[in-house]
C-alpha cells in the first residue's frame, strides 16, 4: 500500500525557517517524481515544488529562492526546506507522488505550517 | 497565460448530471487531471489523462477536453459526490497549475 506521511510542520515566526519531511512507503520511491502542494485554510490548492528522479527541481515564482525541495532515495524521503517564511506561507503542506500521466495519484495527509508572530 | 479557471460553485439535483469545467491555455497541450476534496481530507485523484479513472473511482465520473477547456462530468450525482473539485495541468516550463476549485453542492 502506497503511503506518504508528512511531518515537521508547526508554528514559526515571520522570517524563520522550517524543514518538512515526507516518508514514503509501498512503492519504489526513486522511480517517481515527487511534489509539494499547499492549501491555505479555506483556499484552493497551490503547487509549491517538484523534484524529478534525476534530482531536477522546479518551483513557482511565489517560493523560488526561498524554498528548496530535495530527496534522499536511500531513506525513501522527500524534504522541503522553507526559509524567509511569510504569513502568506501559512497552509497545510501535502506531499504527492506524480503518476506517469503528470497527475498526482497519491497524497499524504498534510502537515500544518503556521507563520505568525 | 499560466492559469486554470474554474467556476467557484455548481449545484446539481440528486441523480442528475453535472459538468465542471476548467479553462486555460495549457490545456491545449496537456491533459487536465481532476481531484475531489472533502472537508478535512487530502485531495483524491478522480480523472487523469484523456479519460482515465484510478481504481476505486465510480464510473459515473468521466473527463473530456476540447481546445482550452477540460470538463469533469458526473452522471447521476450522488450525495457523497458533494465536495470541492480541482483541475490540474502543467505548462511547458515544467510547472504545475491548479484551478481555483469548484464547490459542488448536491441538492
Amino acid at each position: 500500500e502506497v503511503q506518504l506521511v508528512e511531518s515537521g510542520g508547526g508554528l514559526v515566526q515571520p522570517g524563520g525557517s522550517l524543514r518538512l519531511s515526507c516518508a514514503a512507503s509501498g512503492f519504489t520511491f526513486s522511480s517517481y517524481d515527487m511534489h509539494w502542494v499547499r492549501q491555505a485554510t479555506g483556499k484552493g490548492l497551490e503547487w509549491v515544488s517538484a523534484i524529478g528522479t534525476a534530482g531536477d527541481t522546479y518551483y513557482p515564482g511565489s517560493v523560488k529562492g526561498r524554498f528548496t525541495i530535495s530527496r534522499e532515495n536511500a531513506k525513501n524521503s522527500l524534504y522541503l526546506q522553507m526559509n524567509s517564511l511569510r504569513a502568506g506561507d501559512t497552509a497545510v503542506y501535502y506531499c504527492a507522488r506524480e503518476h506517469s500521466s503528470g497527475s498526482f495519484d497519491y497524497w499524504g495527509q498534510g502537515t500544518l505550517v503556521t507563520v505568525s508572530s | 497565460s499560466s492559469e486554470l479557471t474554474q467556476d467557484p460553485a455548481v449545484s446539481v439535483a440528486l441523480g442528475q448530471t453535472v459538468r465542471i469545467t476548467c479553462q486555460g491555455d495549457s490545456l491545449r497541450s496537456y491533459y487536465a487531471s481532476w481531484y475531489q476534496q472533502k472537508p478535512g481530507q487530502a485531495p483524491v485523484l478522480v480523472i487523469y489523462g484523456k479519460n482515465n479513472r484510478p481504481s476505486g473511482i465510480p464510473d459515473r465520473f468521466s473527463g473530456s477536453s476540447s481546445g482550452n477547456t477540460a470538463s469533469l462530468t458526473i452522471t447521476g450525482a450522488q450525495a457523497e459526490d458533494e465536495a470541492d473539485y480541482y483541475c490540474n495541468s502543467r505548462d511547458s516550463s515544467g510547472n504545475h497549475l491548479f484551478g481555483g476549485g469548484t464547490k459542488l453542492t448536491v441538492l
